[in-house]
């Protein structure tokens, strides 16, 4: 056990409809990041926050993503007028440090129908 | 061209034999090298780190990391059945977000 949760595990949902995944990182660790991992692929980037700050994002996060970390604590990722090509497991990694060792949480595995 | 490399495999060796897994990468200025191991249907899993040339060991598992070859491998001796699974190999890169850069892995399968 990590330390990193991620909620819910399983999230099935028909296209065009929003979806908001939560993910709760090792409490003493204030940086934060969000991949995306589709089947054979390795884990791809989409966001880091350090604390409550959002300071990078991928070119994969188009308009209908949004990620938030409010008060550097957990950090919630929304997909609005989801598609069929966002099916994928969505994986939160927690980092103490720059360069660090990066934790995965358990992630959220997204079906669009 | 990806910027982390591996070879897909799939790997298959029998049991008590050394697994080696080989991932190379693109950007000289790169800076901390990890190994995980990821089951089918779970996440990722840190193996080993290694921050500098040479060997590291931990148990049965030896990372090697050549920074002038712009290469890092994985050995993993007295191979298990419970060793099956996708290895990935992850480059972090110094910068701001220190992201990590992954390849698509190599599966491994270990025989009885």
């Amino acid at each position: 056990d990590t330390g990193v949760s991620q909620n819910p595990r399983h999230k099935i949902t028909k296209r065009g409809q929003n979806v908001t995944f939560r993910c709760d990182p090792i409490s003493e660790h204030n940086r934060l990041y969000w991949y995306r991992q589709t089947l054979g692929q390795g884990p791809e980037f989409l966001t880091y926050f350090q604390n409550e700050a959002q300071l990078e994002k991928s070119r994969l996060l188009s308009d209908r993503f949004s990620a938030e970390r409010p008060k550097g604590s957990f950090s919630t990722l929304e997909i609005q007028r989801t598609e069929q090509g966002d099916s994928a497991m969505y994986l939160c990694a927690s980092s103490r440090k720059r360069m660090d060792t990066q934790y995965f949480g358990p992630g959220t595995r997204l079906t669009v129908l | 061209q990806k910027e982390v490399e591996q070879n897909s495999g799939p790997l298959s060796v029998p049991e008590g034999a050394i697994a080696s897994l080989n991932c190379t990468y693109s950007d000289r200025v790169s800076q901390s090298f990890f190994w995980y191991r990821q089951y089918s249907g779970k996440s990722p899993e840190l193996i080993m780190s290694i921050y500098s040339n040479g060997d590291k060991e931990d148990g049965r598992f030896t990372a090697q990391l050549n920074k002038a070859s712009q290469y890092v491998s994985l050995l993993i001796r007295d191979s298990q059945p419970s060793d099956s699974a996708t290895y990935l190999c992850a480059v972090t890169y110094n910068t701001n977000a220190g992201k990590s850069t992954f390849g698509d892995g190599t599966t491994l399968t270990v025989k009885p």
